[in-house]
């Protein structure tokens, strides 16, 4: 059971690329999330999915797109990357009242 | 809408001490509170929760209080370790289960030998 999986673990982009970060769980969970962590500002909600074909926005989801095609995978598209995206990337997934969460995907956009 | 703040945003203390880290939140309309623990280029590693009925959460060392009515959780660490140093996030999820869960900025905690 690998649990919340992330790949890459680190990216480097230059303004304006498009990339996806993706994000697999094998623990059947419904609800899954995106959220981004920057220097003191805590981890926010960008884009978030309680099952297969229904996902909304969280707080900050412009400059992102997600897609719930199956159950295990909620991908991250970023289409033209913009040096505000520089940031930590956690995905998560949600069972009952417990959230959890991947080890991260490292951004940095020049 | 939820805000979630941690004071102090650092901590630095010596080994054996026991310490409070703070969690406050604006509207106590919430569904739980959930204590984090994030090791540097780590992602988050869930500490306690505690459901809104719920006056307290004990584990080991670590014991998490909410008081909803005044918008307050505390983190009690005893006997600290150097182990204990890491990033303590709070989060509150709102009214139902499946509502979003509101971060705090987190409290850096570093114990020294």
């Amino acid at each position: 059971n690998a649990g919340v999986t992330q790949t890459p673990k680190f990216q480097v982009l230059k303004t304006g690329q498009s990339m996806t970060l993706q994000c697999a769980q094998d623990m059947n969970h419904e609800y899954m999330s995106w959220y981004r962590q920057d220097p003191g500002m805590g981890l926010r909600l960008i884009h978030y999915s309680v099952g297969a074909g229904i996902t909304d926005q969280g707080e900050v989801p412009n400059g992102y797109n997600v897609s719930r095609s199956t159950t295990e995978d909620f991908p991250l598209r970023l289409l033209s990357a913009a040096p505000s995206q520089t940031s930590v990337y956690f995905c998560a997934t949600t069972w009952g009242s417990e959230q959890y969460f991947g080890p991260g995907t490292r951004l940095t956009v020049t | 809408k939820q805000e979630v703040t941690q004071i102090p945003a650092a901590l630095s203390v010596p080994e054996g001490e026991n310490l409070v880290l703070n969690c406050s939140f604006t509207d106590s309309a919430i569904y739980n509170l959930q204590w984090f623990r994030q090791d540097p280029g780590k992602g988050l590693t869930s500490l306690l929760l505690i459901q809104s009925s719920q006056r307290e959460q004990t584990s080991g060392r670590l014991n998490a209080s909410l008081d909803k009515s005044s918008g307050r959780s505390t983190l009690y660490i005893a006997a600290s370790q150097p182990g204990d140093s890491a990033t303590y996030l709070c989060a509150v999820r709102g009214s139902s289960n499946t509502g979003k869960l509101i971060f705090g900025q987190g409290t850096t905690l570093q114990v020294k030998p």
